[in-house]
């Protein structure tokens, strides 16, 4: 198994542009998640997805945007890029959520972006 | 009063010495405890989980998690230079369905040899 792939690894964009960051994973897992990490800090939540056409905000979703169309894919689309966005971004996956007595995720390598 | 909360470190300490990292918490329905090692430049790796009070040992991690005093541990024994690292302690937020994890910012570790 691959587990969480994401790409780009790296990408500069300029103020206004857009891109989209893929991930895929292929261990089958229903729940899918979104963070950035800024030097220095821990992760924050951008967005998560309980399963295909379910998603949902985290703690950080202003200027971001998510579908979720089938179990193995879940990008995350940026939309007029500001340099605020500049981060390191990782996709994460896992089998069970809160609802069960643990949550453990997996992440993929992540996408390093910088907005100039 | 931050959800997790860790002393940024450094912590150093010497080769086969024992690391001792500290993470409080604020949400005392949080029910799942986890720490990540994380590299310079690479993803966090799960190393340790927990979710009753008491230790749970694996290896030369041990986790420590008492709910009362909303406080969670890891201790690694024989430290070597490749436990070198910085450490998240994450934490489940329990009020919110499907989710996420609540990371703390992270202990830098320095293991000199």
């Amino acid at each position: 198994n691959a587990g969480v792939t994401q790409t780009p690894k790296f990408r500069i964009l300029k103020i206004g542009q857009s891109m989209t960051l893929q991930c895929t994973q292929d261990m089958n897992h229903n729940y899918m998640y979104w963070y950035r990490q800024d030097p220095g800090m821990g992760l924050k939540l951008i967005y998560y997805s309980v399963g295909a056409g379910i998603t949902d905000k985290g703690e950080v979703p202003n200027g971001y945007n998510v579908s979720r169309s089938t179990t193995e894919d879940f990008p995350l689309r940026l939309e007029l890029a500001a340099p605020s966005q500049t981060s390191v971004y990782f996709c994460a996956s896992s089998s069970l959520g809160l609802a069960y007595s643990y949550n453990e995720q997996f992440f993929g390598p992540g996408t390093r972006l910088t907005v100039l | 009063q931050k959800e997790v909360e860790q002393n940024s470190g450094p912590l150093s300490v010497p080769e086969g010495a024992i690391a001792s990292l500290n993470c409080t918490y604020s949400d005392r329905g949080s029910q799942s405890f986890f720490w990540y090692r994380q590299y310079s430049g690479k993803s966090p790796e799960l190393i340790m989980s927990i979710y009753s009070n008491g230790d749970k040992e694996d290896g030369r991690f041990t986790a420590q998690l008492n709910k009362a005093s909303q406080y969670v541990s890891l201790l690694i024994r024989d430290s070597q230079p490749s436990d070198s690292a910085t450490y998240l302690c994450a934490v489940n937020r329990d009020n919110q369905a499907g989710t996420a994890l609540i990371f703390g910012k992270g202990t830098t570790l320095s293991v000199s040899s």
